[in-house]
């Protein structure tokens, strides 16, 4: 059982390149999600879906695309990479019955934007 | 707003020590609390989930409380490791909050031996 898989785990872009981050999980689980995590900022959510075809935007979105097409898959892109978005990107899932169930993280994607 | 705080921001205990770790919240209308470790340069690993009708949960050595009417919990470490040095993140799952885990900015421990 894979849980939360995240892809590439570095990656080093030039301002203004785009990429994709992505995510894939096996666990059936309807929730997913995007953090970013910076120094003495905490993680911070950025977007999350409730289902395939659902998305919405968390604290941080602006610069960043998701969609949800699948149940398995919740890819984040970066539209145009900026310094500010050098992170390290956090992508977790819920099942639906979340009272009960924690969230799993997946190991994380290190970004830097020179 | 929920805003989630863990005091200090980091500690130092010589190895065998018990220690507590705290985690304090604003809103008590939560699904659930999870405590994460997470390890430099890697991932966030879920230790313990309490559930917001329940009052503590335990595995091995680690034992959390929850105590929402105070907006309050602790982990609890037995017998501490120079293994258990790793930074410790405690995350709020509020009601209404559409899948927002709220988490606080972490306490970095190390366990000297």
């Amino acid at each position: 059982n894979a849980g939360v898989t995240q892809t590439p785990k570095f990656q080093v872009l030039k301002t203004g390149q785009s990429m994709t981050l992505q995510c894939a999980q096996d666990m059936n689980h309807e929730y997913m999600s995007w953090y970013r995590q910076d120094p003495g900022m905490g993680l911070r959510l950025i977007h999350y879906s409730v289902g395939a075809g659902i998305t919405d935007q968390g604290e941080v979105p602006n610069g960043y695309n998701v969609s949800r097409s699948t149940t398995e898959d919740f890819p984040l892109r970066l539209l145009s990479a900026a310094p500010s978005q050098t992170s390290v990107y956090f992508c977790a899932s819920s099942p639906l019955d979340r009272e009960f169930y924690g969230y799993t993280f997946g190991s994380g994607t290190r970004l830097t934007v020179v | 707003k929920q805003e989630v705080t863990q005091i200090p921001a980091a500690l130092s205990v010589p190895e065998g020590e018990n220690l507590v770790l705290n985690c304090s919240f604003t809103d008590s209308a939560i699904y659930n609390l999870q405590w994460f470790r997470q390890d430099p340069g890697k991932g966030l690993t879920s230790l313990l989930l309490i559930q917001s009708s329940q009052r503590e949960q335990t595995s091995g050595r680690l034992n959390a409380s929850l105590d929402k009417s105070s907006g309050r919990s602790t982990l609890y470490i037995a017998a501490s490791q120079p293994g258990d040095s790793a930074t410790y993140l405690c995350a709020v799952h509020s009601i209404g909050a559409n899948s927002k885990l709220t988490f606080g900015k972490g306490i970095t421990l190390s366990v000297r031996p």
